[in-house]
């Protein structure tokens, strides 16, 4: 129930084309859904997060749709750019006061932006 | 710079020594995190502390780890009797409290050979 599945694996994109990537989850307690952006030999990075009291949220190209019903949400990047060729990891936790915030994070998704 | 410091970068050790790794947060930051990476992988939750206590050490794998933080800034993860299976990049990450933005740091890339 703690897992968050993540796909796909690997993503090859035009540049200037749409990138998506999907996570699923069990745990209806989580409330928190960031996104993070990796690039090689560093620590990940926060892109964009949403709570599940809204169904998309946008910053700039980043955009995050989530589907409660479904414990679906995505990350859609418009206009990709080369730039963009990072690992991307979609993660979940509880907040609340009696929480600890540990995030529990998907497989990951490597994309590359082809120019 | 103002962001999460981890030291060292890479680490290698042969199989059975025991290894420290240190991580400096960000000033100010009240709660700390690890994590552990393994290749290919998303970051696996190991240890949170809150100040000086580990509020939640559910995700250490077993008795081999421990981490300590005794003055509610820099903290250290220590492991035991090191095996290959625990070849992996460490991260450390805090924020301001629990519940807010956590950066991370760089992570530690340790090798067990």
């Amino acid at each position: 129930q703690q897992q968050v599945k993540q796909s796909p694996q690997s993503l090859i994109v035009q540049k200037g084309g749409i990138s998506i990537i999907n996570c699923a989850y069990e745990n209806t307690a989580f409330d928190y859904f960031p996104w993070y952006q990796q690039f090689p030999g560093k620590g990940p990075a926060l892109l964009i997060a949403i709570r599940p009291d809204v169904s998309e949220k946008k910053e700039g190209r980043f955009t995050i749709s989530f589907n409660k019903s479904a414990k679906q949400f995505s990350l859609h990047i418009m206009d990709s750019q080369p730039g963009d060729s990072a690992t991307y990891f979609c993660a979940a936790s509880i907040r609340g006061s009696s929480n600890t915030g540990k995030l529990i994070f998907g497989q990951g998704t490597t994309l590359q932006v082809k120019p | 710079g103002a962001g999460v410091s981890q030291t060292p970068s890479n680490k290698v050790t042969e199989k059975g020594k025991y290894v420290e790794l240190r991580c400096d947060p960000i000033s100010g930051h009240t709660a700390l995190y690890w994590y552990r990476q393994s290749l290919g992988q998303g970051p696996e939750f190991l240890i949170y502390f809150q100040g000086t206590g580990a509020a939640d050490d559910s995700g250490l794998p077993n008795d081999r780890f421990f981490a300590v933080r005794p003055e509610g800034s820099v903290s250290t993860l220590k492991i035991q009797r090191t095996e290959r299976g625990d070849s992996a990049v460490y991260l450390c990450a805090s924020s301001f409290q629990v519940n807010t933005e956590a950066f991370f740091g760089q992570g530690t890339r340790l090798t067990v050979v």
